[in-house]
């Protein structure tokens, strides 16, 4: 598998609080994706980035910022928890946007009570 | 943009058998495409990945076909086994995105 550890595993919050999942790396890929995954819609993307502290939204970024300030580490806040934001959060990396593969975490359970 | 789909959501064979997962994508600017499995309560494993350039590549087991004409590709598995039982997707990379777009999936149901 590649380095890839997200946490918290699982997590139950209620609506309105903030929420953070942290996704570390240990390739030193240059590019890391947050992914949500819901029934009926598969995977989609939140927000990446494409290096330290640079980063860029995605196809659902609404409600969601996130950071980076090492090559390892991509922060994915929820400033205030909705119940629609339950979902399971994938994070993935990958070395290059030439074709290379994209790896992905074991995910995130969030549920938003 | 690009999208990505796939033609049924699930699929059952008998173990022993081959298996075909289709997937259909809208735009032909396209230029890589990659096969995921996942199984319940992971995240998805690569499992084989085609350039545009390319209308065939083969894996362990596996072969994706790419029709750029039809705007199809699909995942074949030979010799089907239990441990293939899971959820397939497919992805592509619309040329000069870094972003993927993931179909819904399949999901491959072996009968032992």
């Amino acid at each position: 598998d590649a380095g890839i550890t997200q946490s918290p595993r699982h997590k139950v919050t209620e609506t309105g609080t903030p929420v953070t999942l942290r996704c570390h790396q240990t390739e030193n890929h240059r590019y890391m994706y947050w992914y949500r995954q819901d029934p009926g819609h598969g995977l989609r993307l939140i927000h990446y980035s494409y290096g330290v502290k640079d980063t860029d939204k995605g196809e659902v970024s609404d409600g969601y910022s996130v950071s980076r300030s090492k090559t390892e580490d991509f922060l994915l806040t929820l400033e205030s928890a909705t119940s629609s934001q339950t979902s399971v959060y994938f994070c993935a990396i990958s070395e290059s946007t030439d074709g290379n593969t994209i790896y992905f975490g074991e995910g995130s359970w969030l549920t938003v009570v | 943009g690009e999208s990505v789909g796939l033609h049924l959501p699930t699929l059952s064979v008998q173990e022993g058998d081959n298996s075909i997962i289709n997937c259909a994508y809208s735009n032909s600017a396209s230029d890589y495409f990659i096969w995921y499995k996942q199984e319940s309560g992971k995240g998805p494993q690569f499992i084989i990945d085609i350039r545009s350039n390319m209308d065939k590549r083969q894996g362990q087991r596996v072969t994706v076909l790419l029709n750029k004409t039809v705007k199809h590709l699909s995942l074949q598995i030979a010799a089907t086994q239990p441990g293939d039982s899971a959820v397939y997707f497919c992805a592509g990379v619309g040329a000069g995105s870094y972003q993927l777009t993931f179909g819904k999936g399949t999901k491959l149901s072996v009968i032992p």
